[in-house]
């Protein structure tokens, strides 16, 4: 079963510039999640989809933040326009959707690691 | 409200000596909790995870973990530590239901193992 792929793996860009990420969840899975890990800190939930539907933004700072899944597979997140305090490890999650047991273990891509300089 | 707290930091082991990672939870029903381990630069990866069926639970390379109600812990161990679990380790406690289900976070623990 391939894993939860990301892309880009790396990037840098000077504040003020926008960048985008991307997720492809593993197949069938209904709920996708990003979070920002921080250096040193655990992961912080930016967002949660079910499906094509958001479930949870509220620690998406939505002024700068927005986020998408279009037909309820890929998801895009996007920073514009990003500050230096973004610099972290933009990791994107999915989980399937049976019991709860099963629909609570998170799967996660190996994030992207975004420099602002 | 649920929260999660791990004890330590850091931790510092010499390899093949047995590891303990600590972690106390708060939780107003029964939870589901769950240790991740993270590789230097590389993603999560879930350790093991406890539902409420039995109290042992047994994971990946060799970790355990128990539940004890009566104490809201939730403590990782593994008998014989090995320099590849050198890593940073989450708890990791679940609250809400439906689709409101949602995993809040440790601070993690750093696990250094000597050789």
């Amino acid at each position: 079963e391939a894993g939860v792929a990301q892309s880009p793996r790396y990037k840098i860009i000077e504040k003020r510039q926008s960048v985008a990420f991307w997720c492809n969840p593993i197949s069938g899975h209904a709920t996708l999640y990003w979070y920002q890990q921080i250096l040193g800190q655990g992961p912080k939930l930016l967002i949660q989809f079910q499906n094509n539907g958001v479930v949870d933004d509220s620690q998406l700072p939505k002024d700068r933040f927005s986020a998408e899944r279009l037909k309820g597979v890929d998801s895009t997140l996007k920073i514009q326009p990003a500050k230096l305090e973004d610099s972290a490890v933009y990791l994107c999650a999915s989980s399937p959707f049976f019991g709860e047991g099963i629909y609570d273990t998170q799967y996660f891509g190996p994030g992207t690691r975004l420099t602002v300089l | 409200a649920q929260s999660v707290t791990q004890l330590d930091s850091h931790v510092s082991v010499s390899e093949g000596t047995p590891v303990l990672l600590r972690c106390n939870y708060s939780s107003s029903y029964s939870p589901s909790l769950f240790w991740y381990v993270q590789h230097p630069n590389k993603g999560l990866q879930l350790l093991l995870k406890y539902t409420s069926a039995a109290t042992l639970v047994k994971g990946i390379n060799g970790f355990e973990a128990e539940f004890k109600k009566s104490e809201t812990s939730f403590h990782l161990t593994k008998p014989s530590a090995h320099m590849s679990d050198a890593a940073e380790y989450f708890c990791v406690v679940s609250r809400g239901a439906g689709n409101n289900r949602k995993l809040i976070w440790g601070l993690g623990t750093s696990l250094a193992v000597n050789p």
